[in-house]
């Protein structure tokens, strides 16, 4: 069974541009989660998404945002782009509100 | 505000020793899991724990839970160094969300 798929794996952005990350979760599993993990503030939730729905959002701006699609795919997008952005951006399945299936994330550099 | 918290932020230990992390929390829990990054990759799932379990194993690795000290420790037995990693614990806030504490950074020393 495929693993958790983030792509793409490395990018380099510079400030006040837009990203979109990508995360194909494991097959069967409905729920996807999202978290942003820095040196400074550790893993912190973004949000979660089950069945094209967002259940639960952390507290970060609304430059932040996410969608699931039907077969359970989700992106995320940051707009505007900051400096304190640059991060390892996780993604991560569940098949239901339990273990966390992680991808191997997403690094995400702002100049 | 970040739910669980690790304890000691690094650990430094030989090969053959055991390595003991702990993790504290605020609030009522429906379970508590222990998770492994080793640098820079995704997180990988150890062992989750209920919260009306008191102990559990799962081969080199023991949980405790002490709900009423709202505590969790985490043991590594006869560490290797392919157990150097970064170790989380994380609480399930009933069904809101995941909170991951800071987690303690252990380098085993061959």
């Amino acid at each position: 069974k495929a693993g958790v798929t983030q792509t793409p794996r490395y990018l380099i952005k510079t400030r006040g541009q837009q990203v979109t990350l990508s995360c194909s979760p494991i097959s069967g599993h409905r729920s996807v989660s999202w978290y942003q993990q820095t040196p400074g503030q550790g893993l912190q939730f973004l949000f979660e998404y089950f069945s094209e729905t967002q259940r639960n959002k952390g507290n970060f701006p609304g430059r932040f945002s996410g969608r699931q699609f039907s077969n359970s795919r989700s992106e995320m997008n940051v707009s505007t782009l900051e400096l304190g952005d640059s991060a390892l951006y996780l993604c991560a399945s569940s098949l239901v509100f339990g273990e966390l299936f992680f991808g191997e994330g997403s690094r995400l550099t702002v100049l | 505000s970040q739910q669980g918290e690790e304890d000691p932020q690094a650990l430094s230990i030989q090969e053959g020793e055991n390595a003991t992390m702990n993790c504290s929390y605020k609030t009522s829990i429906n379970n508590l899991q222990w998770y492994r990054q080793n640098s820079g990759r995704g997180l990988v799932h150890l062992i989750l724990i209920r919260s009306n379990e008191r102990e559990k194993h799962s081969g080199r690795l023991r949980v405790t839970l002490d709900t009423s000290k709202k505590s969790s420790s985490l043991l590594i037995t006869a560490s290797r160094a392919a157990d150097t990693a970064s170790y989380f614990c994380a609480t399930d806030n009933y069904g809101q969300n995941f909170v991951f504490g800071p987690g303690t950074r252990l380098s085993v020393l061959p």
